[in-house]
């Protein structure tokens, strides 16, 4: 069964103190992978997506990496206003003639404090 | 429109009542999809629109649920005689090209409570 596993769940972290959130993924044929953030009350905002092992994208204080198992995103020297959930969803093949599936994982819910 | 607006952003029915939920999609996406989100959790894929056609509704719970794309530009998503289960936060997305590939943006959801 096609999976998406992110963890930790929750990431309390002092102003400063990098880190980095996993995501594990068991599909059949990664189409790509797509990292999002959410603010509570908020819809997802999309931030990166990876195509194949070994990419690498970086926006400000973020960089996603991409192996054949799984994605980490990278939060260096982070700030209160990055804390937010961060949402991981991969696109694989369904199989037959039917689109594509999404799916999302449960996501880290990350806490900065000040 | 500068991003994707949803309608109502709030709903409270009663159970049995039919609610109706709209999308307003970025002007000129192609695709859009319904996702359903409880709490604590990640979005789950509901239906997807290519223009006015919807090409996969695998994820509507039942057949109580329906979407609809009929011009190809807003969507509305019908819930018949709602239960608590379907208590969550319906999210649509739009996205420029014909596949998911492409960024999705979000709106920012209607909360649906079922009292």
């Amino acid at each position: 069964e096609d999976q998406v596993t992110q963890s930790p769940e929750a990431l309390r972290l002092q102003e400063g103190e990098s880190s980095s959130l996993n995501c594990s993924y068991t599909v059949s044929g990664l189409r790509g992978l797509f990292w999002y953030r959410q603010d509570p009350g908020k819809g997802p905002e999309f931030l990166f997506t990876l195509y194949s092992a070994g990419e690498e994208k970086e926006k400000e204080r973020l960089k996603a990496t991409l192996t054949k198992k799984e994605s980490f995103l990278h939060i260096t020297a982070p700030k209160p206003e990055d804390s937010a959930t961060y949402l991981c969803a991969v696109q694989a093949p369904f199989g037959g003639n039917r689109d594509d599936k999404i799916i999302f994982g449960k996501g880290t819910r990350l806490h900065i404090l000040p | 429109g500068a991003g994707v607006s949803q309608s109502p952003r709030y709903k409270v029915a009663k159970r049995g009542q039919d609610v109706a939920l709209r999308c307003d999609p970025i002007s000129g996406h192609v695709s859009l999809f319904w996702y359903q989100q409880a709490l604590g959790q990640g979005p789950e894929f509901l239906t997807y629109f290519q223009n006015e056609a919807q090409l996969d509704k695998s994820g509507l719970p039942s057949d109580r649920f329906f979407a609809e794309r009929p011009e190809g530009s807003v969507s509305t998503l019908k819930i018949q005689r709602t239960q608590q289960e379907d208590s969550a936060v319906y999210l649509c997305a739009s996205s420029q090209g014909t596949s998911g590939y492409n960024e999705q943006f979000f709106g920012p959801g209607t909360r649906l409570t079922v009292l």
